[in-house]
């Protein structure tokens, strides 16, 4: 069965550094999002990407964080200057279509920013 | 704004027991509603949906959920819980309003289930 992949599984980055959270979304799929959860708290949508551009994005996603699509098959999510409050995990997810569409979710990078 | 409220964080049921996990949403417009289900170490997975038509859902693993719009709630329900239902569950929430339809999750509810 097709998956969302999500590479490292976990990330240990120092304040201030850069860092690039891959994701392979489902092949025929054609939105793509990335979300996050802080410990303990909620699932919070970041931001989504259709046709080669955001769509939406959130509050959290300020000018630190960007996202592309490199090439045919990769998703990625960088964060230029890591604050500790990045540390999170951060799950990818793709949909073939829009609305009310189930999204299919990867299992997620655990970002670690001391 | 939308938003999901997930009371308490932790439900322990015996295995067997009938397993009722709260689910409360907000939403200015007809929603469309989802149950996700995240095991140990892995990704979220779909147990439900409801978009249109049949309040009471049916889902895998024979979970089900009925979206009730007078109580603004879409309560996820499993006649007899099982050992491996043990997990954590999310509800959450999308509309048309965005651009995409983005998803609003509630905290979340870990079961466990006692032998």
């Amino acid at each position: 069965e097709p998956e969302v992949t999500q590479t490292p599984s976990h990330q240990v980055t120092q304040m201030g550094q850069e860092v690039i959270l891959r994701c392979v979304p489902i092949s025929n799929h054609l939105y793509f999002y990335w979300y996050r959860q802080i410990l303990g708290q909620k699932v919070e949508f970041l931001v989504s990407f259709y046709n080669n551009e955001i769509s939406e994005k959130s509050e959290i996603f300020d000018d630190q964080f960007s996202v592309e699509r490199p090439d045919g098959s990769n998703f990625t999510l960088k964060i230029r200057s890591t604050k500790l409050e990045d540390s999170a995990m951060y799950f990818c997810a793709s949909s073939v279509v829009l609305a009310g569409d189930e999204q299919y979710f990867g299992p997620g990078t655990r970002l670690t920013v001391t | 704004a939308q938003s999901v409220t997930q009371l308490g964080s932790h439900v322990s049921v015996s295995e067997g027991a009938l397993v009722l996990l709260r689910c409360n949403y907000s939403s200015s417009v007809p929603p469309y509603l989802f149950w996700y289900v995240q095991y140990p170490n892995q990704g979220l997975q779909l147990l439900l949906k409801y978009t249109t038509g049949a309040t009471l859902v049916k889902g895998i693993n024979g979970f089900e959920a009925e979206f009730k719009k007078s109580e603004t709630s879409f309560h996820l329900t499993k006649p007899s819980a099982h050992m491996s239902d043990a997990a954590e569950y999310f509800c959450a929430v999308s509309d048309l309003t965005g651009a995409n339809s983005k998803l609003t999750f509630g905290k979340g509810i870990t079961l466990s289930v006692r032998p």
